[in-house]
């Protein structure tokens, strides 16, 4: 149990465009859902975390209307990346958590990731 | 602010041998504690999780938790090569949704 499948595993597009990233809990329904960003041989950020139906709480620092959070159902949240440059380039990882009530209630479990990379 | 520190390592043991890693938080009213492991170029994964001061054993895996010295440890007996990642201790209060990770220790065993 507690899986959280992302997609696309890996992206590369041009800088300027967008890209949105999904994130889906596949046996449980998704309370909350964290969305963090990880360079290369650092540790884990956060980005924001989103409670379904309601609007994303972003971290300080990290701009809102770059990086888009929706989380519309119980198993799926999108995080699009508006107007990608280089630095952009990363890898972003999703979790996700059970409400209060569940199984899956105490842990956070994470998604594989996606590897963003922006030319 | 709320902290979780580790060390952030490379710890390095040799193949069969005890890992200890270890992790404090700054947050006396944490209430939940997990470790994490994350091989390179990968996600973390959920390895451990501890709610009460004491051991808890899965395996080869042994956490324990002290909430008045607010430190939480992480063993790894018998450690093998397929160890070697780096570890990822979060805390979790019960007041919110927040979970606070550490920067996390790489560990290295050594064949």
């Amino acid at each position: 149990g507690a899986v959280v499948s992302q997609h696309p595993s890996r992206v590369i597009c041009k800088s300027g465009t967008s890209v949105k990233i999904e994130c889906r809990s596949l046996d449980f329904q998704a309370t909350t859902m964290f969305w963090y960003r990880q360079f290369p041989k650092q540790s884990l950020m956060l980005m924001a975390t989103s409670n379904e139906g309601s609007k994303a709480t972003y971290e300080q620092g990290v701009e809102k209307d770059k990086f888009l959070i929706n989380h519309a159902s119980l198993t799926l949240s999108t995080l699009t990346v508006t107007s990608a440059h280089p630095e952009d380039s990363s890898f972003y990882i999703c979790s996700a958590k059970q409400g209060d009530r569940g199984p899956f209630s105490y842990e956070q479990y994470f998604g594989p990731g996606t590897r963003l990379t922006v030319t | 602010q709320k902290e979780v520190e580790q060390n952030s390592g490379p710890l390095s043991v040799p193949e069969g041998a005890i890992a200890s890693l270890n992790c404090t938080y700054s947050d006396r009213v944490s209430q939940s504690f997990f470790w994490y492991r994350q091989y390179s170029g990968k996600s973390p994964e959920l390895i451990m999780s501890i709610y009460s001061n004491g051991d808890k054993e899965d395996g080869r895996f042994t956490a324990q938790l002290n909430k008045a010295s607010q430190y939480v440890s992480l063993l790894i007996r018998d450690s093998q090569p397929s160890d070697s990642a780096t570890y990822l201790c979060a805390v979790r209060d019960n007041y919110g949704q927040n979970f606070v990770f550490g920067p996390g220790t790489r560990l290295s065993v050594l064949p």
